[in-house]
């Protein structure tokens, strides 16, 4: 079956600009998770959807908001983009909520911000 | 300080070794998580744990919640095991579960 697919797989974008970053969960998962990695900072937890819901959220501004549809597909936002928000962008799928035991992860986004 | 620490940062070690890869966290968690992520990227969910013990093949998984401590083993080390290897703690907070990863080991084993 299917992975989880991520797209795009590479991005450049300017300060400023927003960006919208796409993650297909496995067919059958409910559940969404993303996640920031950058060398600085290592992986950092961003948010988690589950039935179109956000059920927990990790420690980024406002700047960064998601949402996830009924087919489970998520999408990730990011306005007024920074430098610093030039990373690897992972999401994982699961077919419940809370259970990271039986995540696939991503391929991952990776965002350049110039 | 993080709440979740790893060492060694870096380890490199012969074919057929025994490693070791070790994971302590300063908070209470309901699970930690052990992660394997290999050159490109791409992560791969080895373990979740809550206590005990849990082995999957070569690789297995140790956790003391009272020391607040959790180990990941390799047996018979081989040079495909090479990667970053990541633990993650699960944090409750006011109904915010949260993800906490430590920094990571970069594991290379030497044919």
């Amino acid at each position: 079956k299917a992975g989880v697919t991520q797209t795009p797989r590479y991005l450049i974008k300017t300060r400023g600009q927003q960006v919208t970053l796409s993650c297909s969960p496995i067919s059958g998962h409910r559940s969404v998770s993303w996640y920031q990695q950058t060398p600085g900072q290592g992986l950092q937890f961003l948010f988690e959807y589950f039935s179109e819901t956000q059920r927990n959220k990790g420690n980024f501004p406002g700047r960064f908001s998601g949402r996830q549809f009924s087919n489970s597909r998520s999408e990730m936002n990011v306005s007024t983009l920074e430098l610093g928000d030039s990373a690897l962008y992972l999401c994982a799928s699961s077919p419940n909520h809370g259970q990271l035991d039986g995540y696939t992860f991503g391929s991952g986004t990776r965002l350049t911000v110039v | 300080k993080n709440e979740v620490e790893q060492s060694p940062q870096n380890l490199t070690a012969q074919e057929g070794e025994f490693i070791t890869i070790n994971c302590s966290y300063s908070v209470g968690i309901s699970a930690l998580h052990w992660l394997q992520q290999h050159p490109g990227g791409g992560i791969v969910s080895l373990f979740m744990l809550s206590s005990g013990k849990k082995k999957h093949g070569r690789l297995i998984a140790t956790i003391n919640i009272q020391e607040k401590h959790s180990s990941l083993h390799i047996t018979a080390s081989h040079p495909r095991d090479s990667a970053v290897y990541i633990c993650a703690g699960r944090i409750s907070n006011i109904g915010n579960e949260k993800l906490t990863f430590g920094t990571g080991t970069r594991l290379t084993i030497i044919p």
